[in-house]
């Protein structure tokens, strides 16, 4: 199993360009999450799904939106870059919703926005 | 709001014992998870505590007061490749989803 994969590991982005990070867990899990991560801080909820078919936003959710493309997949999409979502960018997920579930990390998107 | 604190920055030696403690304040807390980062790499799950006390894992122990809104991750026998960045993260009483608040991270350093 591989787990949560991330594409792609690092991009360069110039202002005002859009891009999709996609995330694929093989788990069979019904809860996806995206993170950010800003240097020495720690994670922030951008948007998750407790299932398939449902979406919703977490603590940082502006200038992002998703897509739970099916129970396998979950991509992020930035419509307009700013340099303000430089960050690294993490897809998780958990068997469900249920509190204290564990979250299973991929290996992160490094994101520069110009 | 919600907000936790934990230290940004712990020292030990290899064969130690360290303890790392994290205050939360949230209204309709539940839970108390605790997660591993290796160098900016993926997080990794450690433990969680929804009651009071003590559980082990291992060289890991995780603590949870709910009265003093405290918990700690306590490592014994410390090794070299716990040097890393642990990161306290509490949950809601009415879960919205799995949602995790993350402290902003303590970071390891074991010397020999």
């Amino acid at each position: 199993n591989a787990g949560v994969t991330q594409t792609p590991k690092f991009q360069v982005l110039k202002t005002g360009q859009s891009m999709t990070l996609q995330c694929a867990q093989d788990m069979n899990h019904n809860s996806m999450y995206w993170y950010r991560q800003d240097p020495g801080m720690g994670l922030r909820l951008i948007y998750y799904s407790a299932s398939e078919g449902t979406t919703d936003k977490g603590e940082v959710p502006n200038g992002y939106n998703v897509s739970r493309l099916n129970k396998r997949e979950f991509s992020l999409r930035l419509e307009s870059a700013a340099p303000s979502q430089t960050s690294v960018y993490f897809c998780a997920s958990s068997e469900r919703d249920d509190d204290g579930n564990e979250q299973f990390f991929g290996p992160g998107t490094r994101l520069t926005v110009l | 709001g919600q907000s936790l604190e934990q230290p940004s920055e712990v020292t030990a030696v290899e064969g130690a014992i360290v303890q790392i403690n994290c205050t939360y304040q949230t209204s309709g807390f539940y839970g108390l998870s605790w997660y591993q980062q290796h160098d900016g790499g993926a997080p990794t799950f450690l433990s969680y505590n929804a009651l009071d006390g003590l559980e082990e894992t291992g060289r890991f122990s995780s603590f949870l007061s709910r009265s003093d809104s405290y918990g700690y991750l306590l490592l014994q026998e410390l090794q070299m490749k716990d040097s890393a960045s642990y990161f306290c993260a509490v949950s809601h009483i009415y879960n919205q989803g799995g949602k995790l608040i993350f402290g902003q991270g303590t970071e390891l350093s074991v010397k020999p």
